[in-house]
């Protein structure tokens, strides 16, 4: 089946740090791959996704690349701001023709202190 | 505002007691769906709708029925509450097929059924 392995949080960074965090699927098919942010008491929000293969998506500073041969999706983000602070959760979806159900990983907790 | 309402935000359950959880969109998406969310587990899909009349089954239904009348609406009931539902129940919709779109989630129900 259809899964997602994020790293495990909390990860905490001080501000303006670099940041990753790291992704891997297993799918059937050719999926699109999402990164969904979740500040605290809210739904989540899409942050960036990518379609197919090499395929880059990016939002806010936040980059991830569709990594076919490596069947990842990292996070990454140059220089990460206190407001950042949320979960992050890595997700696919296949069109499966007759619907397009997301499978999430786990999420991943960022704390970004002063 | 458009997007993904949700209704109620809290709610407190006796075991046993049943009620439904309330989700409209005005994004005239066909594509609905629920999760839920738990510690450690990250989002679950429980129904999804591809749309009006038209409902399946996600990875964890037990205890939960849905229907989907109207393109709009798509309501969670659950029949007998037990405390293994307590959980954050979050609505989604997308275009579809949406894989490639992403979703709009809604604030959340956070349940607890005591």
């Amino acid at each position: 089946g259809n899964s997602v392995t994020q790293m495990e949080g909390p990860v905490t960074l001080s501000e303006e740090a670099f940041l990753t965090i790291n992704c891997t699927y297993t799918a059937t098919g050719y999926p699109s791959l999402f990164w969904y942010v979740q500040y605290p008491g809210e739904g989540l929000q899409l942050l960036l996704k990518a379609t197919k293969a090499d395929d880059k998506g990016s939002n806010k500073g936040f980059e991830a690349t569709y990594r076919k041969e490596t069947t990842s999706f990292h996070l990454e983000k140059g220089s990460v701001q206190v407001s950042d602070s949320a979960v992050y959760f890595c997700a696919l979806s296949l069109n499966t023709g007759t619907a397009s159900k997301l499978t999430f990983g786990t999420g991943t907790r960022l704390q970004v202190t002063l | 505002n458009a997007g993904v309402t949700q209704t109620p935000k809290f709610q407190v359950l006796k075991t046993g007691q049943s009620m439904t959880l309330q989700c409209a969109q005005d994004m005239n998406h066909e594509y609905m769906s629920w999760y839920r969310q738990d510690p450690g587990m990250g989002l679950r899909l429980i129904h999804y709708s591809v749309g009006a009349g038209i409902t399946d089954q996600g990875e964890v239904p037990n205890g939960y029925n849905v229907s989907r009348s109207t393109t709009e609406d798509f309501p969670l009931r659950l029949l007998s509450a037990a405390p293994s539902q307590t959980s954050v129940y979050f609505c989604a919709s997308s275009y579809f097929p949406g894989g490639g779109r992403g979703y709009t989630f809604g604030s959340g129900t956070r349940l607890t059924v005591v």
